[in-house]
């Protein structure tokens, strides 16, 4: 069965760089997850997309931004990239229902800011 | 802030013992969640629980879902090295988001 795929899976930039990450949802779910996980925390809502659009944001910096495109795909900027920005970021999808329903996530994408 | 605390922070075992997590929350929960992430990996789902006082097993995997819906555990029974892992609940916060506990990361000593 088709999973959440990211890319790439890891990466370096410099501080003050900038990074773009991308997440393929499973085919025909709705909503799209982004997460950010530093190393032994919990993830941390960043911003989730419903049908294309905006539908919840949380604590995520104005140096990032997100959007998601007409096949679905969803890409999270990351600008004036900061030591502390270092993390795993996790994509995930579901298909609303009642409830958020069962979150599918992929693998990560493993940033390092030197 | 954390929505849900979640005890204990970590938990070490010898195998073949049981486990417990714990999930408390100070508001009613409409529903709870329960993900496993292994050491490197991504977290996965377990289970949803949405009934009051809701029991659901998988395998030796006991979920309960407190009657008042404001707490939930999560059982293991004789662990085994498989079980390795941080344990998250995550409820529903506001807008859609689901808003994870701080873990119980699982060590088993074999």
């Amino acid at each position: 069965a088709a999973g959440v795929i990211q890319s790439p899976r890891h990466l370096i930039k410099e501080k003050r760089e900038t990074a773009t990450l991308k997440c393929y949802p499973i085919p025909r779910h709705d909503t799209v997850y982004w997460y950010q996980q530093g190393p032994g925390q919990d993830p941390q809502f960043l911003i989730s997309f419903y049908e294309k659009m905006q539908s919840d944001k949380g604590s995520i910096p104005d140096r990032f931004s997100a959007q998601q495109f007409s096949d679905y795909h969803s890409e999270l900027n990351m600008s004036s990239l900061e030591l502390g920005d270092s993390a795993l970021y996790f994509c995930a999808s579901s298909l609303r229902g009642e409830s958020t329903g069962e979150l599918f996530f992929g693998e990560g994408s493993r940033l390092t800011v030197l | 802030g954390q929505q849900v605390m979640q005890i204990p922070q970590y938990q070490h075992v010898q195998e073949g013992e049981d486990f417990t997590t714990y999930c408390n929350s100070s508001t009613t929960l409409s529903n709870i969640q329960w993900y496993k992430q292994r050491p490197g990996g991504h977290p996965v789902f377990l289970i949803q629980l949405v009934k009051s006082g809701e029991v659901k097993k998988q395998k030796r995997l006991t979920f309960q879902f407190g009657e008042a819906k404001k707490n939930s555990s999560l059982h293991i029974t004789a662990t085994q090295t498989t079980d390795v892992g941080t344990y998250f609940c995550a409820v529903e916060t506001s807008g859609s988001r689901l808003t994870f506990g701080e873990g119980t990361q699982l060590t088993v000593n074999p």
